[in-house]
């Protein structure tokens, strides 16, 4: 079995400030790690993935998140947030199973941007 | 449409009463899952198919759920008399289904029971 923890359920943070939400989960099984992305009354989107090889993942709106495995941490982070990176912010993680690939994700982080 | 399309997007209906959710994934996927989202309990997973089979039912939390998936494309959640507790956003998935590929997900449906 698997669980993710995502120990802030609400960060606020001023703009341009930098940020760090915190991602910590439980396998006993290699896994594929995640960041999705959900702004108001949408679907779910990816932000970014762990799959193998580098440790360090970047997305292309400058979100970037490091495995370490002996932490079992997942970290997403960003230098300087924009007021556009308001949305919540979800963890999940796959086991390394070829086909069956459902996720298991933290209870999320609500990220909101003070301007 | 290039993404994962959901029907309806709200749906309200009384108590007892039966409601089917429509989803249509990405042309080509052959992966697909159902998810539902809720205040108490968060994200969690439903059920998975491969093609038209289902190999992982582990998540219906009654048997008045269930689901199909015809022609390897178009998938239907169905709950039989709907209870309050089952109000939630239900959305749906799906990928490539060969290992290592991310999942693409509707905006899902907003369930309500009276």
């Amino acid at each position: 079995a698997q669980s993710v923890t995502q120990l802030d359920s609400q960060v606020p943070v001023f703009e341009e400030a930098p940020v760090e939400l915190r991602c910590n989960y439980s396998s006993s099984v290699s896994v594929y790690l995640f960041w999705y992305v959900q702004y108001p009354n949408q679907g779910l989107q990816l932000l970014l993935k762990y799959l193998s090889g580098s440790t360090l993942v970047e997305s292309i709106n400058g979100f970037e998140a490091e495995f370490n495995k002996s932490q079992t941490s997942f970290h997403l982070r960003k230098p300087s947030v924009h007021i556009s990176d308001t949305a919540e912010y979800f963890c999940a993680v796959s086991d390394q199973d070829f086909g069956n690939e459902k996720l298991t994700f933290g209870t999320g982080t609500r990220l909101t941007i003070i301007p | 449409g290039a993404g994962v399309s959901q029907s309806p997007s709200n749906k309200v209906t009384e108590k007892g009463k039966d409601v089917e959710l429509r989803c249509d994934p990405i042309s080509g996927h052959t992966a697909l899952y159902w998810y539902r989202q809720s205040l108490g309990q968060g994200l969690e997973f439903l059920i998975y198919f491969q093609g038209n089979s289902a190999p992982d039912k582990s998540g219906l939390p009654s048997d008045r759920f269930s689901a199909e998936r015809t022609g390897g494309s178009v998938s239907t959640l169905t709950i039989q008399r709907t209870q309050q507790e089952d109000s939630a956003v239900y959305l749906c998935a799906s990928s490539l289904g060969q290992g290592k590929q991310p999942q693409h997900f509707g905006d899902g449906t907003r369930l309500s029971i009276l």
